[in-house]
């Protein structure tokens, strides 16, 4: 089955701090999200991105499909966006996501 | 937006009794739905996908006995967790897809069996 591989596991910044976060994966994939769990576990959708850039506020994604890894850039970094960053490629939009193992922010004040 | 609403939050249980978590879509209907579980400190994986009215695809290793989904309609999808054990413990968390929002997830169940 396809593999994800996220890194770097873990990551503490300074508020105020950027950070690039990735994802490999061993497979072409039409579909690639980045989501953010937060300390009580709730899961918000960042970005779909299979391929290209998008940006959304102070976070933008970059996927280049043909070299099978995507980015997630995190700029003027707050305590609020601590937790943790999933990468999770499919075979399709509604089809089952395979999660990577995630990357541990942690912003300090 | 979205909502997904997913009930307990948080459940304690006798070991051998049997728990229900119910996930529903608040807003939209969902064409499909997935249950994940989470231990502490690791990723998310996916238990089983279910579409309304058909039996759910469990993923290999899933007992499909023990961990029994009913899509009832296309807003509510239920796990029943049966005969628990304290192996059983850990954070269900499930997934709703459709409504043109993508995938929304429900905030999550934290069962602890004892």
């Amino acid at each position: 089955g396809i593999q994800v591989e996220q890194s770097p596991p873990d990551l503490i910044l300074q508020e105020g701090a950027n950070s690039t976060l990735r994802c490999n994966f061993s497979d072409s994939v039409n579909n690639l999200q980045w989501f953010h769990q937060n300390p009580w576990g709730q899961l918000i959708n960042l970005f779909y991105i299979p391929s290209g850039t998008k940006q959304n506020g102070r976070l933008s994604a970059t996927t280049v499909a043909t070299e099978r890894y995507s980015l997630l850039y995190i700029s003027s970094s707050q305590t609020t966006d601590s937790g943790v960053y999933f990468c999770a490629v499919g075979l399709g939009q509604g089809g089952k996501l395979i999660f990577g193992q995630g990357t541990e922010l942690s912003v300090k004040p | 937006g979205a909502v997904v609403s997913q009930h307990p939050s948080r459940v304690i249980c006798k070991s051998g009794t049997s728990v229900k978590i119910e996930c529903r879509s608040l807003d939209f209907q969902a064409t499909t739905m997935f249950w994940y579980r989470q231990f502490p400190k690791q990723s998310l994986m996916l238990m089983a996908t279910s579409n309304e009215g058909s039996k759910a695809t469990y993923e290999q290793g899933v007992e499909k006995d023990k961990f029994l989904i009913n899509h009832a309609s296309l807003t509510l999808s239920t796990l029943t967790v049966t005969s628990a054990h304290p192996e059983d413990s850990s954070f269900y968390i499930c997934s709703a897809f459709g409504g043109g929002y993508g995938y929304t997830f429900g905030s999550g169940t934290r069962l602890t069996v004892v």
